[in-house]
């Protein structure tokens, strides 16, 4: 079993429509939280960070995190085509630096 | 633009060849990390080096090597290529200082062994 699972998609929305995605873990020792955006063939680009249990919100993006569930979830609300590409949820521990990744969900905003 | 710069962008070689990939970190980071995507794995952390001294090692085989330079880039080398190391390999850099400090990644070099 993945220390971190996530749904692959694709996931195909309306334009304006609220977005959740989400992942799930395993690891207890995980503290941080990150959520990237990739656009096809290029690098992952860090959008949301939170430390530990609670939300974050930034601009149209809001991150959550339930540390007693192991779950952490990314809303985009007013979605636009532009936020089209695949999103991938990445954690780590205290003291170890490297991300775990999940597998990435591919989001797709119809016009 | 995320400041961590990567070469070459594209690599085509044979199997058995052996390729050098290269990152420079964003300025005043001292950390580098290098990551492997590929489509059935995803992104998986090979190796860091932080100040030119390795500091933690992921799934990276043994025919993969990496240092850090004095002027803190970073090299990849892949060794004896096989078909299954064609993926897409990224380098991403940190300040690795506060605990909760992020990752930067670049754009990647996306090697295909032939």
């Amino acid at each position: 079993q993945k220390e971190v699972e996530q749904d692959p998609g694709p996931l195909s929305v309306p334009e304006g429509a609220i977005v959740s995605l989400n992942c799930t873990y395993s690891n207890s020792a995980f503290q941080y939280f990150m959520w990237y955006r990739q656009y096809s063939r290029k690098g992952p680009e860090l959008l949301m960070y939170t430390y530990s249990s609670g939300n974050k919100e930034d601009g149209r993006f809001t991150a959550q995190v339930d540390k007693s569930s192991k779950y952490i979830s990314l809303f985009i609300r007013d979605s636009q085509p532009s936020d089209s590409a695949t999103y991938l949820c990445a954690m780590r521990g205290p003291g170890r630096r490297a991300l775990t990744f999940g597998s990435g969900t591919r989001l797709q905003v119809q016009p | 633009d995320s400041g961590v710069t990567q070469t070459p962008k594209h690599l085509i070689t044979a199997t058995g060849q052996r390729v050098t990939l290269r990152c420079s970190p964003r300025s005043g980071d001292l950390s580098v990390y290098w990551y492997q995507q590929s489509l059935d794995q995803g992104l998986q952390f090979l190796i860091q080096y932080y100040n030119g001294e390795e500091r933690a090692k992921g799934n990276i085989l043994e025919r993969f090597s990496a240092q850090q330079f004095p002027d803190l880039h970073s090299e990849l080398n892949l060794s004896s290529l096989e078909l299954g190391d064609s993926a897409l390999y990224f380098c991403a850099s940190s300040v690795d200082g506060p605990p909760g400090d992020t990752q930067y990644f670049g754009p990647g070099t996306r090697l295909t062994v032939l």
